[in-house]
């Protein structure tokens, strides 16, 4: 079946800019999650929700970064007047809930350069 | 704080030389442990989910193994389609279900 969808693969910005970066999740999943992946290092947490509830966003770094969910299915990551240091691929995952821990699937990333 | 460090950061292998990739954990209270492995440009490929030490898992050329303080991700017989960051994540059970990530062993497989 298909897995977790992201677009755009590729976003270009200038400092100030707004953007958007859309997770489409495998049909039936849950549960979403967002990292930021800089580049040579590991995903860190952003947010997670379980259907359209925000259950930990923790992992925000500012109140610039803000994540939406409102039909328990797609989710966007938005991120306003953003700055260089916001560079990195975003990742979102998504899971089905089960026993004990769950499988998150990762989709393919959203390269973000803020210029 | 939740605490995973990956090692070697790199490895080079010939084709054939097997070897082993550690990832040590620092958490209060392990759900499970992840290993993924991550391609250029693609995100992470989920390979094994451990939950309690003494555990193994295998697929193919790879064999994880999981203690109460660290985890082995064992290559056997690489080849150089096995050229990839091997990342470990563990989830914790005072963290909800996020995944805390390691930052990755890149490891190259020459032919």
């Amino acid at each position: 079946g298909a897995g977790v969808s992201q677009s755009p693969r590729y976003k270009v910005a200038k400092r100030g800019q707004d953007v958007a970066l859309r997770c489409d999740p495998i049909s039936g999943h849950v549960s979403l999650f967002w990292y930021q992946q800089a580049l040579g290092q590991g995903p860190e947490f952003l947010t997670y929700f379980q259907n359209e509830a925000q259950l930990d966003k923790s992992g925000l770094p500012s109140d610039r970064f803000f994540a939406e969910r409102p039909e328990g299915s797609v989710s966007t990551l938005k991120i306003q007047r953003t700055q260089q240091e916001d560079s990195a691929v975003y990742l979102c995952a998504s899971t089905s809930p089960g026993w004990a821990s769950d499988t998150q699937y990762f989709g393919p990333g959203t390269r973000l350069t803020v210029l | 704080e939740d605490q995973v460090t990956q090692s070697p950061e790199a490895l080079r292998l010939q084709e054939g030389e097997s070897s082993s990739l550690n990832c040590s954990y620092t958490v209060s209270g392990l759900r499970g442990l992840f290993w993924y492995r991550q391609d250029p440009g693609k995100g992470p490929e989920f390979l094994f989910t451990l939950y309690s030490a003494g555990e193994e898992k295998e697929k193919e050329r790879l064999k994880a193994t999981l203690t109460k303080k660290e985890s082995f991700l064992h290559i056997t017989a690489p080849k150089p389609e096995d050229s990839a960051t091997y990342l470990c994540a563990v989830q914790v059970k005072t963290s909800g279900s996020r995944l805390t990530f390691g930052e990755g062993t890149q490891l190259t497989v020459n032919p």
